[in-house]
């Protein structure tokens, strides 16, 4: 039984370039989370996909942006990259958007220069 | 913002001994959960404690809940070298988990 996958592993993008990172959720699971996680620090929360659709956000600018496909894979895009965004990717999911446990992917470690 | 803030912030501690970490939080929760990450990698869900329980075991982990001082704390019995990793506490709703910085533990041979 396949975990939660995500790629790229590592990333390494310039100061106003785009990303975009996937992830493949863990088998039956339908309801995908994106979080943010900077060095020394827990995750921040960034949304929150069910149903092909954004059902929460936490407080992060326009820039991140994602989506989800029938599949249950998601996207995690970030436009006009900047610095302070160098951080791991984690992508979370769970059966259902009621159900408490989360199974983490390994990340996406993404580094702008 | 964090809701949930971990105790102490590094411990070392030799093999075969109990490490004991604790978590403060801020605002009413209907359950706490406690995570490992290994050298800044996926998560790992240990335990969940509901708001209405105290006291939960899994086999080397006890994690106790305190929902009138807003703090819970995570035991590990016996540690082991393979515990060697970082340990978050995490709460909130159905569609955001709020953590802490994390407690960084090392097992020491």
């Amino acid at each position: 039984d396949a975990g939660v996958t995500q790629s790229p592993t590592h990333l390494i993008k310039t100061r106003g370039q785009q990303v975009t990172l996937r992830c493949s959720p863990k088998s039956g699971h339908d309801t995908v989370s994106w979080y943010q996680q900077a060095l020394g620090q827990g995750p921040q929360f960034i949304f929150q996909y069910y149903e092909e659709e954004e059902r929460q956000r936490g407080n992060f600018p326009d820039r991140f942006s994602g989506h989800q496909f029938p599949n249950y894979s998601s996207e995690l895009n970030v436009n006009a990259l900047l610095l302070g965004d160098s951080a791991l990717y984690l992508c979370a999911s769970r059966s259902g958007p009621y159900s408490y446990e989360q199974y983490f992917g390994p990340g996406t470690r993404l580094t702008v220069t | 913002s964090q809701q949930g803030e971990e105790d102490p912030q590094a411990l070392s501690i030799q093999e075969g001994e109990n490490a004991t970490m604790n978590c403060s939080y801020k605002t009413s929760i209907n359950n706490l959960q406690w995570y490992r990450q290994n050298s800044g990698r996926g998560l790992v869900h240990l335990i969940l404690i509901r708001s209405n329980e105290r006291e939960k075991h899994s086999g080397r982990l006890r994690v106790t809940l305190d929902t009138s001082k807003k703090s819970s704390s995570l035991l590990i019995t016996a540690s082991r070298a393979a515990d060697t990793a970082s340990y978050f506490c995490a709460t909130g709703s159905n569609y955001q988990l709020i953590w802490g910085a994390g407690t960084k533990l090392i097992i020491k041979p």
